[in-house]
Order: C-alpha cells, then sequence, then structure tokens
C-alpha cells in the first residue's frame, strides 16, 4: 500500500522552512528520502531506520516516529537549490528489498 | 566514480512489440532495482536483481521481465506493449540488496507508445 505524503505541492520564500510528512497504514522497517528535479534522477538524501538509525547528508533533517508509522523531512532556511519533488519510500517489515513510494510533495523556492 | 548509466535515453514503440532496456550500476554495486514512472502513478516497483538472481517482484504482469548478468548489468524487457507502458523506466543501483541503503538512480529510459 502506497505511502500518503502531505502536502501535495508547497511553495516558499527563499529562506522560509518546510516540513514535508509521510506516513503509511504498515509496520515500517525504514523510510527513504528523495528529491528529483524535473527531468533529473531522483537523488537520495535520507534513510530512517527503526531503532533509531540514520543515513543522510548532514544538511538534511528527518524524524521517523515507528509508533504511528510516520517521518517527516525537515528543510530549513530553503534555498532555491531546494526546489522539486520530494518522494519518500518506505519498506514494510515484511517487504525484503522492496520500496514502495508516495506520489511525491513538489516543492518550488523563489526568490 | 560513473554513476548508473541506462541506455537507451528514449525510446519510441509501438503497440504488440517489445522492448530491451539496459542499465549499468555504479562499480561494485550488486543490486539493481527497476521503478516505472508515471505521473499517474508515481514510482512503482518493478523487480530488483541481486547476484543474478530475482530477489523481489512488484505487481506488473508477466509481460514485464528482467535479468542480471555476472558483471551486474541488467536488462528489462517489455513484450506486447501497450499504450500503458508508455512511462519513464528508471533503475537504481546499491551495493548489496535490501532496501536498507540508499538507492543510486539512473537518468531513465523514456518510453513512448504509440
Amino acid at each position: 500500500q502506497q505511502p500518503v505524503q502531505s502536502p501535495q505541492a508547497v511553495i516558499l520564500r527563499e529562506g522560509e522552512d518546510a516540513v514535508i510528512n509521510c506516513s503509511s497504514s504498515k509496520a515500517l522497517y525504514s523510510v527513504h528520502w528523495y528529491r528529483q528535479k524535473h527531468g533529473e534522477a531522483p537523488v537520495f538524501l535520507m534513510i530512517l531506520l527503526k531503532g533509531g538509525e540514520q543515513k543522510g547528508h548532514d544538511k538534511i533533517s528527518a524524524s521517523f516516529n515507528e509508533k504511528k508509522q510516520q517521518s517527516s523531512l525537515y528543510l530549513t532556511a530553503s534555498q532555491l537549490s531546494y526546489s522539486g519533488t520530494y518522494f519518500c519510500g518506505t519498506e514494510k517489515e515484511t517487504s525484503g528489498s522492496r520500496l514502495t513510494f508516495g506520489e511525491g510533495t513538489q516543492l518550488t523556492v523563489n526568490p | 566514480k560513473a554513476g548508473v548509466t541506462q541506455t537507451p535515453r528514449y525510446l519510441i514503440k509501438t503497440r504488440g512489440q517489445q522492448v530491451t532496456l539496459s542499465c549499468s550500476p555504479i562499480s561494485g554495486h550488486r543490486s539493481v532495482s527497476w521503478y516505472q514512472q508515471t505521473p499517474g502513478q508515481g514510482l512503482q516497483f518493478l523487480f530488483e536483481y541481486f547476484s543474478e538472481t530475482q530477489r523481489n517482484k512488484g505487481n506488473f504482469p508477466g509481460r514485464f521481465s528482467g535479468r542480471q548478468f555476472s558483471n551486474s548489468r541488467s536488462e528489462m524487457n517489455v513484450s506486447t506493449l501497450e499504450l500503458g507502458d508508455s512511462a519513464l523506466y528508471l533503475c537504481a543501483s546499491s551495493p548489496s540488496s535490501g532496501a536498507r541503503q540508499p538507492q543510486h538512480f539512473g537518468d531513465g529510459t523514456r518510453l513512448s507508445i504509440l
């Protein structure tokens, strides 16, 4: 079952903050975050694992609430380069290596 | 270090034909996953290969198949093409099997069915 992302779209001015949420109805083992710019490949941002481990870039922060099966991606002091579509991908405890992606959140950062 | 390479970048086919897409993973990566991306459905998992074995499969018909070679390069084949198969096909590689590590995506092959 596909995770639900919110909001679907957000428009920011440079320097503003944003939070993108991802929720699942299934027990999760990990949550991945990727950013895709138009016409480009998705780029890895962060993995959050059950148990608290995180792997990702220093400038990106995210959280994973294991009880609620929810993850949030925090974008602070946004820059123009943050624009793109953000996808969360979830791995269920029983799905092995299969990632299920949400429909994406389109983020636009204006000057 | 070279990234994930997918060929061809663009492909136009007609209904009923078949197509083969290629993916060369990052050197040293042994796992390759394939995804279909469409505006309406987002990123849909097709299958994952590791050490020449299919480890996981998504909910796609049998017309979609794949394989992996001993050098970790992977191919995806779609037979009897339908209009609905028009999409961006992405492959992603990682050092080993399991979604608990970053997926490195290629630029994709955009397939258009006429």
